[in-house]
């Protein structure tokens, strides 16, 4: 089987950096995606780790352990429109499919 | 115009009814996906699709069935609705080497009654 946990919420004020976690337990691991929505769109792409190590895209930043099957994306400079759900998503078995974790909603407050 | 376009973007409909959702992109990926998603459940995989004669069930495919029309068209059908298929629909699109990053449409709201 395949899972992957994350917190259902966080909260943080504009301007901070907030990380969000994600642990999984896989029979076969592929790397770790994280997406981004915001109240009930469409998911959008964040970044991916294939290897372990930091990825940065701007503001945007996601670690990957394999070896502690834990990552994580890192959010600075927070801003209002951050606010939104972000889930972690791995391959599963095959690299066919993503399996999601729950997500975790992120409320940033003035 | 948008890359994954999805209709209806909202639907009402009634216990029994067969409902069809539709799918269409123009981003010319061979992979594509129907999600449901539920308040605190994620995004959970129904069917997908890696060409036109390549269908596959997902985690939650009892009650659904597919249809790939076209490279470009994938469409979802209840066959008699019920309830607990309230929900909002999503299909998304991906190419052959690229599971990782999928490319969402903007969803279907659907509410059997």
């Amino acid at each position: 089987g395949q899972s992957l946990e994350q917190p259902s919420e966080v909260t943080a004020v504009e301007g901070a950096i907030v990380q969000i976690n994600c642990t999984y337990q896989t029979s076969g691991f592929y790397g770790l995606s994280w997406y981004q929505q915001h109240d009930g769109g469409a998911p959008t792409f964040l970044s991916y780790n294939a290897l372990d190590g930091l990825e940065e895209t701007g503001r945007f930043s996601s670690f990957l352990s394999r070896s502690d099957s834990y990552g994580y994306l890192l959010l600075q400079e927070l801003q209002m429109k951050d606010s939104a759900s972000y889930f972690c998503a791995s391959p599963r078995s095959g690299y066919s499919t993503l399996t999601f974790g729950k997500g975790t909603m992120l409320l940033v407050s003035p | 115009d948008a890359d994954v376009t999805q209709t209806p973007r909202n639907r009402i409909t009634k216990t029994g009814k067969r409902i069809m959702l539709e799918c269409s992109q123009t981003k010319g990926h061979d992979r594509m996906y129907w999600y449901r998603q539920d308040p605190g459940l994620g995004l959970r995989l129904i069917y997908y699709s890696f060409d036109v004669k390549d269908i596959n069930k997902g985690e939650i495919s009892d009650g659904y069935s597919v249809s790939r029309q076209a490279q470009a068209k994938f469409s979802l059908s209840l066959e008699s609705a019920i309830p607990n298929q309230t929900a909002l629909y999503f299909c998304a699109t991906s190419d052959s080497a690229g599971v990782n990053e999928q490319f969402f449409g903007p969803g279907t709201r659907l509410t059997v009654l």
